[in-house]
């Protein structure tokens, strides 16, 4: 069975520009959630889909936004990039909520 | 807002050494899971505990969780480099959201 994928691995953008990451979650999968990863505050919970509606989010602005498609895949977007928002951006799906199947992850670097 | 402390945060032993890492909080989590994650890759499940005092098993990795469901433990044997990793915990609450220790990144040197 294919595991989570993620593109593009690594983004280089400006500081204004936006940004659109995509991801394909395992086949079956129907939650797909994302997530934030920095060296100083860790993995932080950006928001989750099920069945193309959004059932959570964290505490990010609204800069940050997703959505999830029919066929579970999904994308999220980040408007207006700032320097702070470089950092590891990871997908993972999941059957059942609480044991998540993470992909390798997008690297965005704003400069 | 639910928080999860992970301790130690850095860990450096030598191949063949125990070691425990602990991850506690004050909420009650409905399930706790392991992860490890290597440079570059996306974190990988290793266990998930569910039940309150419940001992979990993975070769040389124990896995505890505590009777109040707040807190748990991973206690690897004979530590391999191969073991080498970031190690995070992750609770499950309410309404579909895990919450994730900052981890602790362990270095097993041969």
């Amino acid at each position: 069975k294919a595991g989570v994928t993620q593109t593009p691995r690594y983004l280089i953008k400006t500081r204004g520009q936006q940004v659109t990451l995509s991801c394909s979650p395992i086949s079956g999968h129907r939650s797909v959630s994302w997530y934030q990863q920095t060296p100083g505050q860790g993995l932080q919970f950006l928001f989750e889909y099920f069945s193309e509606t959004q059932r959570n989010k964290g505490n990010f602005p609204g800069r940050f936004s997703g959505r999830q498609f029919s066929n579970s895949r999904s994308e999220m977007n980040v408007s207006t990039l700032e320097l702070g928002d470089s950092a590891l951006y990871l997908c993972a799906s999941s059957y059942s909520f609480n044991e998540q199947f993470f992909g390798p992850g997008t690297r965005l670097t704003v400069l | 807002t639910q928080l999860l402390e992970q301790s130690p945060q850095f860990l450096s032993i030598q191949e063949g050494e125990n070691l425990t890492v602990y991850c506690n909080s004050s909420s009650v989590f409905s399930s706790l899971q392991w992860y490890r994650q290597e440079p570059g890759e996306g974190p990988v499940l290793l266990v998930t505990v569910v039940t309150g005092g419940e001992v979990k098993k993975l070769k040389r990795l124990t896995f505890q969780f505590g009777d109040a469901r707040k807190d748990s433990s991973l206690h690897i044997t004979a530590a391999q480099p191969g073991d080498t990793g970031l190690y995070l915990c992750a609770g499950e609450g309410s309404n579909y959201k895990l919450t994730f220790g900052k981890g602790t990144l362990l270095t097993v040197n041969p």
